[in-house]
């Protein structure tokens, strides 16, 4: 059973830094690009960012690209999202997500919240 | 960025009924196409990619078609358990973009 558990969400000031991580188990994790997408209170999906199997590659939506990194360790089979220079309209629950064969999501977290708010 | 533009927002329906959930492209994306299904308070899952093709262990009931700009997803049966917010998402192009979703309610 493929397995995906993001941690790492909270409160932050407008300007502050957070990290999520995502462990991942249950398939062979270095064979997958993996993503994030997130969630913001009471509306849809917006896909966040990926990362390619080893790392080498990594996309961006516009609103967070320069502000956010995603980086992989595919030794400790994890997914990370570091956040900086937060604003508020980045508050939602993010989601890391598998994705399959093409650019769609097959498998997804629970999710983590985060608030960002003075 | 491709826009996904999703009709009607809303849809009241009972059990039995069938369902149909249309989802515009505001350029083709040919049959690059996913719909997910969400509850509140979980996580999206994934029920059709390319367009038609059903994801492993979702019901037959659900039927996904359509090509280039325009596509729809049906449910041929609603069960008490497909009372939720549908997604359609394309993957042509990047970014991965979403529609704004279209929440089955209960008539």
């Amino acid at each position: 059973e493929v397995l995906l558990v993001e941690s790492g969400g909270g409160l932050v000031q407008p300007g502050g830094s957070l990290r999520l991580s995502c462990p991942a188990s249950g398939f062979t994790f270095s064979s997958y690009w993996m993503s994030w997408v997130r969630q913001a209170p009471g509306k849809g999906l917006e896909w966040v960012g990926n990362i390619k199997q080893d790392g080498s590659e990594t996309y961006y939506v516009d609103s967070v690209e320069g502000r956010f990194t995603i980086s992989r360790d595919n030794a400790k089979n994890s997914l990370y999202l570091q956040m900086d220079s937060l604003r508020a309209e980045d508050t939602a629950v993010y989601y890391c997500a598998r994705d399959g064969n093409q650019k769609y999501f097959d498998s997804w977290g629970q999710g983590t919240l985060v608030t960002v708010s003075s | 960025d491709i826009q996904m533009t999703q009709s009607p927002s809303t849809l009241s329906a009972s059990v039995g009924d069938r369902v149909t959930i249309t989802c515009r492209a505001s350029q083709s994306i040919r049959s690059w196409l996913a719909w997910y299904q969400q509850k509140p308070g979980k996580a999206p899952k994934l029920l059709i990619y390319k367009a038609s093709s059903l994801e492993s262990g979702v019901p037959s009931r659900f039927t996904g078609s359509g090509s280039g700009t325009e596509f729809t997803l049906t449910i041929s049966s609603l069960q008490p358990d497909d009372f939720a917010t549908y997604y359609c998402q394309q993957y042509n192009t990047y970014p991965p973009t979403f529609g704004q979703g279209t929440k089955v309610e209960i008539k």
